[in-house]
């Protein structure tokens, strides 16, 4: 059955770093990818998504993820963090048969330090 | 392009009372698949319905039913609340069939079960 696994349940780092976020799939057939943002008291705002068409995926927002098999990774990345970075992030694959729907993992929360 | 809207945003029960929430897809967008976030956790699949169909159901009981309108808006009705349903609904709408298609979410009900 498929599922996500995000690393770390909260994240924080300096504005101007690094941020990279940790997301490992496990799923029987190719999966799809997608990371969510979630602002506090708002819904779910796509980021990227793997399709198979390339395993370096940019987004919005200077975000990009990279899709590696061998290691059954997706993880999110944004060379510099800003402030408004910050917010709750949702790693998530399609299921593999029936409806579209998606299973996520259980968010990791950015902050960011000015 | 209207995006996905959700209806009410907030909302106060009572045990053993029901609940309708309601929920209006993207333009042009079919399938509407509702979850369940509960608090510091990620979205948990409820429910799809597509051309007023359920097309694929996660692990809840039968006391959590759906209805879709020809128009594609559709309502997630609760029965029997118990203190464990308190958590954000989250609608989101994408096109049919394809499992790399984006479902776009809505901004949610939060829903407070005393």
């Amino acid at each position: 059955a498929q599922s996500v696994t995000q690393l770390g349940s909260h994240v924080s780092v300096s504005e101007g770093a690094l941020v990279l976020l940790r997301c490992n799939y496990s799923s029987s057939v190719p999966p799809y990818l997608f990371w969510y943002v979630q602002y506090p008291n708002q819904g779910l705002q796509l980021l990227l998504k793997y399709t198979s068409a390339a395993t370096l995926v940019k987004g919005i927002n200077g975000f990009e993820a990279e899709f590696k098999k061998s290691e059954t990774s997706f993880h999110l990345t944004k060379p510099s963090a800003h402030m408004s970075d910050a917010a709750e992030y949702f790693c998530a694959v399609s299921a593999e048969t029936g409806a579209n729907n998606l299973f996520f993992g259980t968010g990791t929360r950015l902050t960011v330090i000015p | 392009e209207t995006g996905v809207t959700q209806s009410p945003t907030h909302l106060i029960k009572t045990r053993g009372q029901q609940v309708t929430l309601r929920c209006s897809s993207q333009s042009g967008h079919n399938t509407v698949s509702w979850y369940q976030q509960a608090l510091g956790q990620g979205p948990q699949f409820i429910f799809q319905y597509y051309r007023e169909e359920e097309n694929g159901r996660g692990n809840f009981p039968p006391r959590f039913s759906g209805l879709q309108f020809p128009n594609y808006s559709s309502e997630l009705n609760v029965n029997a609340l118990e203190l464990d349903d308190s958590a954000l609904y989250l609608c989101a709408s994408s096109l049919p069939g394809q499992v790399q298609e984006t479902q776009y979410f809505g901004p949610g009900t939060r829903l407070l079960v005393l």
